[in-house]
């Protein structure tokens, strides 16, 4: 069974500070991991993915996320956020089996950066 | 480039009444479709997938149904619906079904039941 949690319901930072949404991950087989954004009533945008190579993974708008199969995370950060990057961001484990290719998701963490 | 449209963008149905949302992906050819649906302030559940034309697979069974008419289409319904049906339907594509494809999401419907 795959299962993805995302530790942090809510984060809140100031504008210029670094984060780290936290996302731990428990599955057997080839795993393929993803971080999307939501912003607040639209559809999810892609950030960035890890299925193989270099375990830190670079994203858009300067995200990026470091993989560990020996802690089984996948933390994504951001050296200085800003306003915009306010949303909620959602971990997710990806396969292939009896589902296609099914996405599993994490409950999402809101991230709320103020001024 | 490759662009997903979902309509309509919000509804507002009365329960036992009939749904119909529709996607389209346009720009890509033979794409791998879903649709994922939101509860409020919740995750994403993937409902349905989709490799070709005319076949679908439930990977949740949520009293909704979807077919594929066409290559770049993907229609989700039902003929009676509940008000657990309400919440954020979102179409997805992604170039094959093998785990490595990423997946790239549609600005969704949002729906309310009452």
């Amino acid at each position: 069974t795959q299962t993805v949690s995302q530790s942090d319901a809510h984060v809140t930072v100031f504008e210029g500070d670094s984060v780290e949404l936290r996302c731990n991950y428990s599955y057997g087989g080839s795993i393929y991991l993803s971080w999307y954004i939501q912003h607040h009533g639209h559809g999810l945008q892609f950030l960035l993915k890890y299925y193989s190579g270099n375990p830190v993974v670079q994203g858009v708008n300067g995200f990026e996320a470091e993989f560990s199969k020996s802690d089984s995370s996948f933390h994504l950060r951001k050296a200085s956020v800003h306003w915009s990057d306010s949303a909620v961001y959602f971990c997710a484990v990806s396969s292939y089996g009896s589902s296609g290719n099914k996405l599993i998701f994490g409950i999402g963490t809101l991230l709320s950066v103020k001024p | 480039a490759q662009t997903i449209h979902q309509w309509p963008v919000a509804e507002i149905k009365a329960v036992g009444s009939p749904l119909s949302l529709g996607c389209t992906i346009k720009g890509k050819s033979s794409p791998n479709l879903y649709w994922y649906w939101q509860a409020t302030g919740g995750t994403l559940q993937q409902l349905f997938y989709s490799i070709t034309v005319g076949q679908v697979e439930s990977v949740v069974q949520l009293n909704l149904s979807a077919s594929r008419p066409k290559d770049d289409q993907f229609i989700l319904s039902t003929e009676k619906l509940l008000l657990s049906h309400s919440g954020f339907y979102l179409c997805a594509w992604s170039p094959s079904v093998w785990g490595e494809d990423t997946q790239y999401f549609g600005p969704g419907t949002r729906l309310l039941v009452l």
